[in-house]
């Protein structure tokens, strides 16, 4: 199975802060990558989808980047409801296989 | 709008079994690829199972294979997963959730239910 790893795997940041969050997979995935954001006691949201492709509906703060292996997740300018819980997921190949998720705290 | 309806959680003895419900609503559900994605108390996602629109391609997670199986019922826009021979380890929230894209499987999941709790304990 691909294994997938983020970082960090919290982080303090203001309202206003750029934040950079990184998904790495333990073998090429091609762009074959999404970006979830959880609240407490939510289900998870969808940001990103194939790397860099922004959900409708979802702010323009957010982007995404990468292939093969590395990849990115960027919020340009932190909000008050952005404080969650974000994971990477590759859906290249079974089992399809989560980050083990960055945790965005107020600072 | 999407609207899916997760049922059928609850407390199970080690060893028991138990069938979860996915109820839609919103879309045409034969259209559209579906997964199971469950997260333990205070952990991360787990993806389970998925689905193809048409019942075709159900692959698993090497924790629940062979011991967990999914179905769908399109005339009754029911997605289900059936869990045999439970283990603590599977006590978590189950999520069903809807692909992004359509009938092949893709794993961009655009839609979620609110979950159902699953407690395996003696």
């Amino acid at each position: 199975a691909i294994q997938m790893t983020q970082s960090p795997s919290s982080l303090s940041a203001s309202v206003g802060d750029r934040v950079t969050i990184t998904c790495r997979a333990s073998q090429g995935i091609r762009n074959d990558l999404g970006w979830y954001q959880q609240k407490p006691g939510k289900a998870p949201k969808l940001l990103i989808y194939a790397a860099s492709s922004l959900q409708s509906g979802v702010p323009s703060r957010f982007s995404g980047s990468g292939s093969g292996t590395d990849f990115t997740l960027t919020i340009s300018s932190l909000q008050p409801e952005d404080f969650a819980t974000y994971f990477c997921l590759q859906d290249y190949s079974y089992p399809w296989t989560f980050g083990p998720g960055t945790k965005v705290e107020i600072k | 709008e999407v609207q899916l309806l997760e049922s059928g959680g609850g407390l199970v003895q080690p060893g028991g079994s138990l069938r979860l419900s996915c109820a839609a609503s919103g879309f045409t559900f034969s259209n559209y690829a579906m997964s199971w994605v469950r997260q333990a108390p205070g952990k991360g996602l787990e993806w389970v199972s998925a689905i193809s629109g048409s019942g075709a391609t159900t692959p698993y997670a090497d924790s629940v294979k062979g011991r967990f199986t999914i179905s769908r019922d399109n005339s009754k826009n029911t997605l289900y997963l059936q869990m045999n021979s439970l283990r603590a380890e599977d006590t978590a929230v189950y999520y069903c959730a809807k692909d992004l894209q359509g009938i092949a499987l893709a794993g961009e999941f655009h839609s979620w239910g609110q979950g159902t709790l699953v407690t395996v304990s003696s």
